[in-house]
């Protein structure tokens, strides 16, 4: 069975930074693209960021460019997203999901249960 | 960035119904659309890809068609559990992979 568990959420005040993480399993990690989709309290998804299954590749939404780095060790079947200078808009819970086929496609499958991120003074 | 608006913001229909959900992208995205499901408090859940593909373990009750712009997903006859949010996703144009900003199905 595949599992995702993200970790490394909390408070933090405006300008600070966090490093999440995701520990998978049930799968081989080393194949597959991985993504962070956020939702912020009561509102509806937006997609992070994505890395190829090498690490080679990365891709970011404007918004978190120049802010946030996600990278990936295959060794420890883990997926990370460093965020500096967090914004009070970064609020929101983090997941970690599985691109079942980057070649074909992106979408997203399964998705962790999240990590809470709190942008806040 | 590709648009994607779904409607209607809410729906409110009976178990044993059937529901019609759509989604408009503001560009032709061909057959490039996944739905999911999110229940409160629980994690999203692929439902549909590339429009009419449904994800391992989801019911025949959900169906998925479109193409070019308009796409819709539709649930055969409700289930208690099938009460819960529905977002939709394009992959033609990315980055940025965009949501639509959810549908609301409730009883």
């Amino acid at each position: 069975e595949v599992q995702l568990v993200e970790s490394g959420g909390g408070l933090v005040q405006p300008g600070g930074s966090l490093r999440l993480s995701c520990a998978a399993s049930g799968f081989t990690f080393s194949s597959c693209a991985m993504s962070w989709v956020r939702q912020a309290p009561g509102k509806g998804l937006e997609w992070v960021s994505t890395i190829t299954n090498s690490g080679g590749n990365t891709y970011y939404t404007n918004s978190v460019k120049g802010r946030f780095t996600i990278s990936r060790d295959n060794s420890q079947n883990t997926l990370y997203l460093q965020m500096n200078n967090l914004r009070a808009e970064d609020t929101a819970i983090y997941y970690c999901a599985k691109v079942p086929n980057f070649a074909v496609g992106v979408w997203f499958d399964p998705w962790g249960r999240g990590t809470l991120v709190t942008v806040s003074s | 960035e590709t648009v994607l608006t779904q409607s209607p913001a809410t729906l409110s229909l009976s178990p044993g119904e059937r529901a019609t959900l759509s989604c408009r992208a503001s560009q032709d995205i061909s057959i490039y659309l996944a739905w999911y499901q999110q229940k409160p408090g629980q994690t999203p859940r692929l439902l549909i890809y590339d429009t009419s593909n449904r994800a391992t373990g989801i019911p025949a009750r959900f169906s998925g068609s479109g193409s070019g712009t308009d796409f819709t997903l539709t649930i055969s006859s409700l289930e208690p559990e099938d009460f819960a949010v529905y977002y939709c996703q394009q992959r033609k144009y990315w980055p940025p992979i965009t949501f639509g900003q959810g549908t609301r199905l409730e009883i």
